[in-house]
């Protein structure tokens, strides 16, 4: 069955970085694309960046553009998300989910916390 | 940008009756090559990852119940809950994918029992 497994969350000082990963199983991951979307506590959700199967298109949220990145290795059937400068409104739970770009998202994985505070 | 917005915020209707959520699209999200609108619908319970409901506007996702059913084309859509039942209760989104490059989420619509 199709799996998705995020790890990589936890309390961060602003400023400082972060990598969040998304273990993948039960479907071809070099065929698929990967997005990751968070949830402020209470708040809906907000899509966050995007990488296609091969890594060659990667796209992002102006809110985390220029410091958040996106990455892929299919060897490892895994997807990261390096985040840099964070900031106390980039706490969320952060979820990677299945879709290819101009796609539906059919698989999610149960997320990450990231909490940014001093 | 695309901007989705959803009505109401906040829905309480009875067990066993309709519950209807109004999605709208800042630009059409329907691609005239295919004729399909890239509007998907989810389900958010607490504690737990939203879960596909309903895509291409009106394709219902395997093993979702036959009491929801998706409607609508351009920018209009709905999401329509037929006889409600107590496992409904959750925040319900739509998402347009008609962007390669920026999904955009609806607010979200809380449906409570009433």
């Amino acid at each position: 069955q199709v799996q998705l497994v995020e790890s990589g969350g936890g309390v961060v000082q602003p400023g400082r970085s972060l990598r969040l990963s998304c273990a993948a199983s039960g479907f071809t991951f070099s065929n698929s694309g990967i997005h990751w979307v968070r949830q402020a506590p209470g708040k809906g959700l907000e899509w966050v960046a995007v990488i296609s199967y091969d890594g060659s298109y990667k796209y992002y949220a102006d809110s985390v553009r220029g410091r958040f990145t996106i990455s892929r290795d299919n060897s490892k059937n895994t997807v990261f998300l390096q985040m840099n400068s964070l900031r106390a409104d980039d706490t969320a739970v952060y979820y990677c989910a299945r879709g290819d770009l101009a796609y539906y998202f059919d698989y999610w994985g149960q997320g990450t916390l990231v909490t940014v505070s001093s | 940008d695309f901007i989705m917005t959803q009505s109401p915020d906040s829905l309480a209707v009875s067990l066993g009756e309709r519950a209807t959520i109004k999605c709208k699209s800042s630009q059409s999200v329907l691609y005239s090559s295919n004729n399909k609108n890239y509007l998907a619908w989810y389900q958010q319970k607490p504690g737990q990852p939203p879960k596909l409901l309903i895509y291409w506007a009106s394709t219902r996702e395997s093993g979702v119940p036959d009491r929801f059913s998706g409607s609508g084309s351009g920018t209009d859509f709905t999401l329509t809950i037929s006889s409600l039942q107590p496992e409904d209760v959750a925040v319900y989104y739509c998402q347009q994918y008609y962007s390669t490059q920026r999904s955009t989420f609806g607010q979200g619509t809380k449906l409570e029992i009433k």
